[in-house]
């Protein structure tokens, strides 16, 4: 069965620090589907960044980049010069037959 | 990206009663997925409804307390029956598209007392 876990509830930092959040999965596909989902407080979820499995190639997308580390089962994303805009909940999520989302970290971008 | 809208925004319903949730969408697309959320917690998903064909509900939920309609490739509604306050969440409708990416509307609210 396909799980995904987020081990940091609640991160904080100061804007324009780099910050990343964690994210292992488990899953017993070859070929899958990895995303960072982004939910502003009180707003709509929308997708930050998409990676596929069989891409070595990490996914970039402007201030917001993913580290894959297929083997290791890991897909950290990275977010670089914080803005105060990048306060949100993250949810990481992984699709083979079906998308399972992590808990989520909260991320808290301090002025 | 798909444009996703959702009504009721938000609803306070009482015990027993159902409340029928809308889910349009700005173009056509294949599937359309229902999710459950507690605020400031992860999304459930409730069920898949792919338009011509009956949804498919994940472990935990029936038809029968969650129906779903499909009845074109742009709109979509899921009813919660026999509401009690346990049905208190945010109800998410999403679509996806080829990428598997998924779009998702604003939510809707529902408390029940």
């Amino acid at each position: 069965a396909q799980t995904v876990t987020q081990s940091q509830p609640e991160m904080s930092v100061q804007e324009a620090e780099t910050v990343t959040l964690s994210c292992t999965y488990d899953t017993s596909e070859s070929n899958y589907y990895l995303f960072w989902y982004k939910q502003p407080p009180s707003r709509q979820m929308i997708l930050v960044i998409r990676q596929e499995a069989y891409k070595q190639q990490n996914a970039t997308e402007n201030r917001f980049s993913v580290n894959f580390q297929k083997a290791a089962k890991s897909f950290s994303l990275k977010i670089s010069d914080s803005q105060l805009g990048d306060t949100a909940m993250y949810f990481c999520a992984t699709r083979d037959d079906k998308i399972i989302f992590g808990k989520g970290t909260r991320l808290h971008i301090l002025p | 990206s798909a444009v996703i809208s959702q009504k009721p925004s938000r609803d306070i319903c009482q015990r027993g009663t159902s409340l029928t949730i809308q889910c349009q969408v700005d173009s056509q697309v294949t599937m359309m997925f229902w999710y459950r959320q507690q605020p400031g917690q992860s999304l459930t998903l409730i069920a898949t409804a792919n338009q011509g064909s009956e949804a498919t509900y994940e472990s935990g939920f029936v038809i029968d307390k969650f129906p779903i309609s499909r009845p074109n490739l742009t709109f979509s509604t899921l009813t919660v029956s026999n509401m009690s306050p346990e049905d208190s969440s945010i109800y998410l409708c999403s679509v996806g598209n080829p990428h598997y990416e998924q779009y998702f509307g604003p939510g809707t609210r529902l408390t029940v007392t």
